[in-house]
């Protein structure tokens, strides 16, 4: 089956810096990769995601590149801001009829 | 992730008794996870459902039960066979399989002493 590998565990990240959070997959198959942000105790929220047939994609602060060869994701966070502060989680599908295979998540700490 | 609930937020049990987690949507999605997530860990996939009255296992169903009697509800239950059962149970849902976005519920705590 699928396998995520998600780094690193813990960022910090000075306020108004960037934050880069990288993750691979095993299953060339898949193809669709979500990025989730997770405050403590609540639900997973999507932020952005994106699929196979696109290398980049942008929604304000947010991006994700995607590179299918070496089957590596990146979610890149531009402008941090205290707010960005939770856990985030990659996953991965193989877009058949199973659920989503998700990464270890990264803990992104924005120091003031 | 409005549209999806579950019930209750948090959940005490005795070891040894079975445990049901309830979760509904009125998104009409036609396709419901189950997930548990324990301490520093990604979430895992315990069960799916596509459709009304199937359902299928993920990486770690030993313990679990489910059933998909109607669209909008997908119960879990936890039974005595499983070994670690504390965790956090999130439900989701998504309109059609998993190459779509999944909206998650808000969670709920079970913890077995």
């Amino acid at each position: 089956g699928e396998n995520v590998e998600q780094h690193p565990s813990t960022l910090s990240v000075q306020e108004g810096d960037s934050a880069v959070i990288k993750c691979t997959y095993s299953d060339s198959a898949s193809n669709y990769f979500p990025w989730y942000k997770q405050e403590l105790g609540k639900r997973p929220q999507l932020i952005i995601d994106i699929r196979s047939n696109v290398g980049e994609k942008k929604d304000q602060r947010i991006a994700v590149t995607l590179n299918k060869t070496a089957k590596h994701f990146s979610l890149h966070i531009t402008e941090t801001q205290p707010e960005d502060s939770a856990v985030y989680f990659c996953a991965a599908s193989g877009g058949g009829a199973d659920g989503l295979t998700f990464g270890k998540g990264t803990h992104l700490i924005i120091q003031p | 992730d409005g549209g999806i609930t579950q019930s209750p937020k948090y959940l005490f049990r005795k070891e040894g008794q079975n445990v049901t987690l309830s979760c509904e949507q009125n998104l009409n999605h036609d396709a419901m996870y189950w997930y548990r997530q324990d301490p520093g860990q990604g979430l895992r996939l315990i069960y799916y459902s596509q459709i009304v009255n199937d359902f299928q296992k993920g990486d770690i169903a030993e313990g679990y039960s489910v059933s998909r009697e109607k669209k909008e509800s997908f119960p879990l239950t936890v039974t005595s066979a499983q070994k670690n059962p504390t965790a956090f149970y999130l439900c989701a849902s998504s309109p059609m399989g998993a190459s779509y976005e999944q909206y998650f519920g808000p969670g709920t705590r079970l913890t077995v002493t």
